[in-house]
């Protein structure tokens, strides 16, 4: 079965350092998320891509976040210079259909800023 | 803003039980979208059911269905002939009707853990 996938598994960064999360959604999906999920809290919504642009984001996705398709397969989450609270697991998704069909996450990447 | 409401942090039933999963949500929108997602402990979410705020009729996928109360803002998940394998913490997540772009957000309740005991 098709699946979406995150590199890294784990990423360690520093306090103030940029990272790139990544993401290969399912080959024949149009549309593509982000969430997080702060340990021990709600999974939150930060961002959804269509057609090469942002289609909605939430209050978290503020200057520091941004999302790229760079060649038509990955999917990629920026976070510029990250903040302890920025601390999370990060999770990918993808859908064929629009977003009322529901998606197909991947296993995410548990993001340490230290 | 939509809120998500799971009222039971951690549940544990003997296999082959059957088990009731609640969630409760508000919205002022009459159309909008609910949904069961699950997480096994390899933690990739897998869509367990859906069901359309607009549609009576419950929704059901093989051993897992829903009763969905819309009075009552209620949406909670049975679980029939429990296995093991579905030891997971199950999401409730609500959906307002799709924007002009189809790619909207979900707003998710914090989750049940779901323990199926052998």
């Amino acid at each position: 079965e098709p699946e979406v996938t995150q590199t890294p598994s784990h990423q360690v960064t520093q306090m103030g350092q940029e990272v790139i999360l990544r993401c290969v959604p399912i080959s024949n999906h149009l549309y593509f998320y982000w969430y997080r999920q702060i340990l021990g809290q709600k999974v939150e919504f930060l961002v959804s891509f269509y057609n090469n642009e942002i289609s909605e984001k939430s209050e978290i996705f503020d200057d520091q976040f941004s999302v790229e398709r760079p060649d038509g397969s990955n999917f990629t989450l920026k976070i510029r210079s990250t903040k302890l609270e920025d601390s999370a697991m990060y999770f990918c998704a993808s859908s064929e259909r629009s977003a009322n069909y529901g998606y197909t996450f991947g296993s995410g990447t548990r993001l340490t800023v230290v | 803003a939509q809120t998500v409401t799971q009222s039971q942090p951690e549940m544990s039933v003997q296999e082959a039980e059957t088990v009731t999963l609640s969630c409760t949500y508000d919205t002022s929108e009459n159309n909008y979208y609910l949904f069961w997602y699950k997480q096994p402990p390899s933690r990739q979410m897998i869509l367990v059911i859906r069901q359309e705020a607009y549609k009576q009729q419950n929704a059901t996928e093989n051993r897992f269905s829903v009763n969905f109360q819309k009075a009552a803002k209620s949406f909670s998940l049975k679980i029939s002939d429990s296995q093991l394998g579905d030891t997971a913490m199950y999401f409730c997540a609500f959906m307002n009707p799709p924007s002009g772009g189809g790619a909207d957000g979900l707003t998710f309740g914090k989750g049940t853990h779901l323990i199926i005991q052998p």
